[in-house]
């Protein structure tokens, strides 16, 4: 098993550019969730989707928008790029039944945004 | 919403040298993850651990949820120890939200 995969790796945009960041599991959970992680902090959470069909905001959702394309896979798309948005991020999923809610995290996407 | 606080924020220890990590939480939770975020970026699953003791090899882990903290003890560290480690929890139906982590440099 792969667990969770991210693409790419990473990304320099320019400032207005578009993108969509990739993420896939195979472990069969239910929810999926896009976090990003700047330089000193903890994690913090951008949108998440509970189960297919769903999503729903989190802490830091302005200049983001989400599709959860199956059960596998989550995209982030990054409209209009801005310096801002420079971070690295993180999907993760987990499975609401059993051990509650334990994430497991893909290697990331570092982005920066000239 | 529910507070993380975790410390001490940087810790530098001598091969060899125990330490104990404190993750303090404001609200009850379902859930409680320790992780490590190694110097390449990976976060690691540590322990999940709503309440109770549990360990692994030289790490282990304690979390008293009716006092609302949780303690990450790591015995005899090495180089490889060394890193960031989170505490997250889950609370009701609002997802993980992380502490900032606890930065350990362990020196040789």
């Amino acid at each position: 098993n792969a667990g969770v995969t991210q693409t790419p790796k990473f990304q320099v945009l320019k400032t207005g550019q578009s993108m969509t960041l990739q993420c896939a599991q195979d472990m069969n959970h239910n929810s999926m969730y896009w976090y990003r992680q700047d330089p000193g902090m903890g994690l913090r959470l951008i949108y998440y989707s509970a189960s297919e069909g769903t999503t729903d905001k989190g802490e830091v959702p302005n200049g983001y928008n989400v599709s959860r394309l199956n059960k596998r896979e989550f995209s982030l798309r990054l409209e209009s790029a801005a310096p801002s948005q420079t971070s690295v991020y993180f999907c993760a999923s987990s499975e609401p039944s059993g051990r509650a809610y334990e994430q497991y995290f893909g290697p990331g996407t570092r982005l920066t945004v000239t | 919403g529910i507070q993380v606080e975790q410390s001490p924020p940087d810790l530098i220890l001598q091969e060899g040298a125990n330490s104990t990590l404190r993750c303090n939480f404001s609200d009850s939770v379902n859930n409680l993850q320790w992780f490590h975020q190694n110097p390449w970026g990976q976060l690691i699953n540590l322990f999940y651990i709503p309440s109770g003791t549990k360990q692994n090899g030289r790490l282990s882990a304690t979390t008293v949820a009716t006092e609302r903290y949780s303690l990450l003890y790591i015995s005899s560290s090495q180089t490889t120890d060394s890193g960031v480690y989170f505490c997250a929890v889950y609370s009701g139906n609002t997802p993980l939200v992380f502490g900032k982590g606890t930065r350990l440099s362990v020196i040789a």
